[in-house]
């Protein structure tokens, strides 16, 4: 079974502290992706990658930056974290573009205080 | 950019009905569309996947259908359950992109 691990299932970070979310894939997925999920507002695309050291903004990039130095990882960043980021986020990955099924993370709860 | 819709919202059934959730997208451009279940405070676990070219697809309790040129699909479940009770999630990945593109879901109770 195609197995996505996030690093922690709930983090509390005060704000301005810069925040590292992990995410590992075991499939050799070419193609990942953070979301963070809100009451109200559903999933929203952070960023994604389809490829190593390749990114691409999603509809809300703001606040966040992402890196992919190896195939199996995808770290999402918080360089200076603020309140309205406390959310639920989500990894995911698939195995290429075209017709493929994403498979999710169990999810980090962040609360930032 | 497409828009993904739900319905209903919320959804409570009695053990052993059968149910069907509708899911509705503005631009039938798409590579595929897939079923999530996702339960409180967790992840999505992924339920079915329909390739465009595709018009449903079957697991145990669960069918889904696609009619892409009218821009829906249905998550039919047959003989619901009290541990079928979570939100579930429609989404497709549209032609002009990589990610997913999700309503927000129905949240489904079965009670016993």
């Amino acid at each position: 079974d195609v197995k996505v691990t996030q690093s922690s299932r709930y983090l509390v970070k005060r704000t301005g502290e810069k925040v590292f979310l992990e995410c590992v894939q075991d499939m050799d997925h070419e193609n990942m992706f953070w979301y963070r999920q809100d009451p109200g507002l559903g999933l929203r695309l952070i960023y994604f990658s389809y490829d190593v050291k390749m990114k691409e903004k999603g509809d809300i990039p703001e606040g966040y930056s992402v890196s992919r130095e190896k195939k199996e990882r995808f770290s999402l960043i918080l360089e200076s974290a603020s309140t309205n980021q406390t959310s639920m986020y989500l990894c995911a990955s698939s195995w290429d573009r075209v017709n493929t099924e994403a498979f999710f993370g169990q999810g980090t709860r962040l609360t930032v205080v | 950019k497409q828009e993904v819709t739900q319905i209903p919202a919320a959804l409570s059934v009695p053990e052993g009905e059968n149910l069907v959730l509708n899911c509705s997208f503005t631009d039938s451009a798409i590579y595929n569309l897939q079923w999530f279940r996702q339960d409180p405070g967790k992840g999505l676990t992924s339920l079915l996947l329909i390739q465009s070219s595709q018009r449903e697809q079957t697991s145990g309790r669960l069918n889904a259908s696609l009619d892409k040129s009218s821009g829906r699909s249905t998550l039919y479940i047959a003989a619901s359950q009290p541990g079928d009770s979570a939100t579930y999630l429609c989404a497709v990945e549209a032609n002009s992109g990589y990610a997913l593109n999700f309503g927000k879901g129905t949240s489904l109770l079965v009670t016993p």
